[in-house]
């Protein structure tokens, strides 16, 4: 298995541009988030999954859009990137809601100009 | 709210040595699930340990042990005999039990000397 996948995982954009984040898991997990890592705040949750078709906010939702067509793809789209919006994303997904271990993607730095 | 406090932005100690790393959350849930994740320089996040609330036994794996009070809301980390490849920041986080979402705090970056 390869586990959760996520290209790129370096990218540099101008301001106003968009763009999608790719990612995969191939584990059969219903549950799918994305989180952004800032320095000095840990990770915030983005959106999130609980299957096929449902999505959900998180705490930091505003300037990404996100959709789930299959069980293993979670793309997150960043539809006029802004400065605010360079960080690291990471992908996560898991089998339940039932506090079981989140399986995260190696990362995407993302350097918006 | 739930919030997650990491006092420890950095620390640092020998080889060999036991290190504690801290950690405070406040929440009105009673039921949920608490966790520290590593992340080495290679930025991979990774599961160390996971206690759940409703468990007054505290989790052990291997070097790593916690210690939650949940009345205190604390739960912090003890690597024994640490090792050179622990370095690296690590994240305590918690999870409401029956939602699909970890709150993490700041982090704290250990560094492990020879």
């Amino acid at each position: 298995n390869a586990g959760v996948t996520q290209t790129p995982k370096f990218q540099v954009l101008k301001t106003g541009q968009s763009m999608t984040l790719q990612c995969a898991q191939d584990m059969n997990h219903e549950y799918m988030s994305w989180y952004r890592q800032d320095p000095g705040m840990g990770l915030r949750l983005i959106h999130y999954s609980v299957g096929a078709g449902i999505t959900d906010q998180g705490e930091v939702p505003n300037g990404y859009n996100v959709s789930r067509s299959t069980t293993e793809d979670f793309p997150l789209r960043l539809l006029s990137a802004a400065p605010s919006q360079t960080s690291v994303y990471f992908c996560a997904s898991s089998y339940s809601l039932s506090g079981r271990e989140q399986f995260f993607g190696p990362g995407t730095r993302l350097t918006v100009l | 709210a739930q919030t997650v406090t990491q006092s420890q932005p950095e620390m640092s100690v020998q080889e060999a040595e036991t290190v504690t790393l801290s950690c405070t959350y406040d929440t009105s849930e009673s039921n949920y699930y608490l966790f520290w994740y590593k992340q080495p320089p290679s930025r991979q996040m990774i599961l160390v340990i996971r206690q759940e609330a409703y468990k007054q036994q505290n989790a052990t794996e291997n070097r790593f042990s916690v210690n939650f009070q949940k009345a205190a809301k604390s739960f912090s980390l003890k690597i024994s005999d640490s090792q050179l490849g622990d370095t690296a920041m690590y994240f305590c986080a918690f999870a409401p039990e029956g939602a699909q979402k970890l709150v993490f705090g700041q982090g704290t970056r250990l560094t492990i000397n020879p």
